[in-house]
């Protein structure tokens, strides 16, 4: 399996603009994890889906920020506006009912300038 | 609230040392708990897991649990230079994942 897939891997914007981070999931998996990872804050759980369902999203820092799964492979984290400070690494991560760990994709590295 | 709080470190051991890392979580209804090791500029990858029913070895290393006390300690064993990276310790509650800040450890060679 190629794991968890994340694109972009890098993503420069300017203040204000509409910003679309990817994700599919491992194959067969069936819950989906967006995470932020911050020197200051480490890993926070912004939304986590299960059966590509939105089940808790009480993560996401503002209305700035929506999450999307229309299907079992594939999920997008939107930032509209982007500002400065939402520049971070965003992970997105995949488990199974089958096991009890979460696999991490390798991030998107987001700045805002 | 759920939180998961660890030492942010740094952690400085020699070569063959043995490494105690602690973590802290605020909720006793959690089922497992997870430690995971983060390179620099790489994503999270899984060492090794435990349940709510016992302590688990796997090579070097050990997860223990005191559901007392609500913390899990991760010991590993003849530390190597390539063992430093950030652990970060996660608690799963409702299928979520709630991570510490994560502890840096160095082994000096």
């Amino acid at each position: 399996d190629a794991g968890v897939i994340q694109s972009p891997r890098h993503e420069v914007t300017e203040m204000g603009q509409e910003v679309t981070l990817r994700c599919k999931p491992i194959s067969g998996h069936n819950s989906l994890f967006w995470y932020r990872q911050t020197m200051m804050r480490g890993l926070e759980l912004l939304i986590y889906f299960n059966n590509n369902v939105p089940i808790d999203d009480s993560g996401m820092p503002e209305d700035r920020f929506s999450a999307k799964m229309p299907n079992a492979s594939f999920s997008t984290l939107k930032i509209q506006p982007s500002e400065p400070r939402d520049s971070a690494v965003y992970f997105c991560a995949s488990s199974s009912y089958r096991g009890p760990e979460a696999f991490f994709g390798q991030g998107t590295r987001l700045t805002v300038v | 609230q759920k939180e998961v709080e660890q030492n942010s470190g740094p952690l400085s051991v020699p070569e063959g040392a043995i490494a105690s890392l602690n973590c802290t979580y605020s909720d006793r209804g959690s089922q497992s708990f997870f430690w995971y090791r983060q390179y620099s500029g790489k994503s999270p990858e899984l060492i090794m897991f435990i349940y709510s029913n016992g302590d688990k070895e796997d090579g070097r290393f050990t997860a223990q649990l005191n559901k007392a006390s609500q913390y899990v300690s991760l010991l590993i064993r003849d530390s190597q230079p390539s063992d430093s990276a950030t652990y970060l310790c996660a608690v799963n509650w409702g299928n979520q994942f709630y991570f510490g800040t994560g502890t840096s450890l160095t082994v000096i060679p």
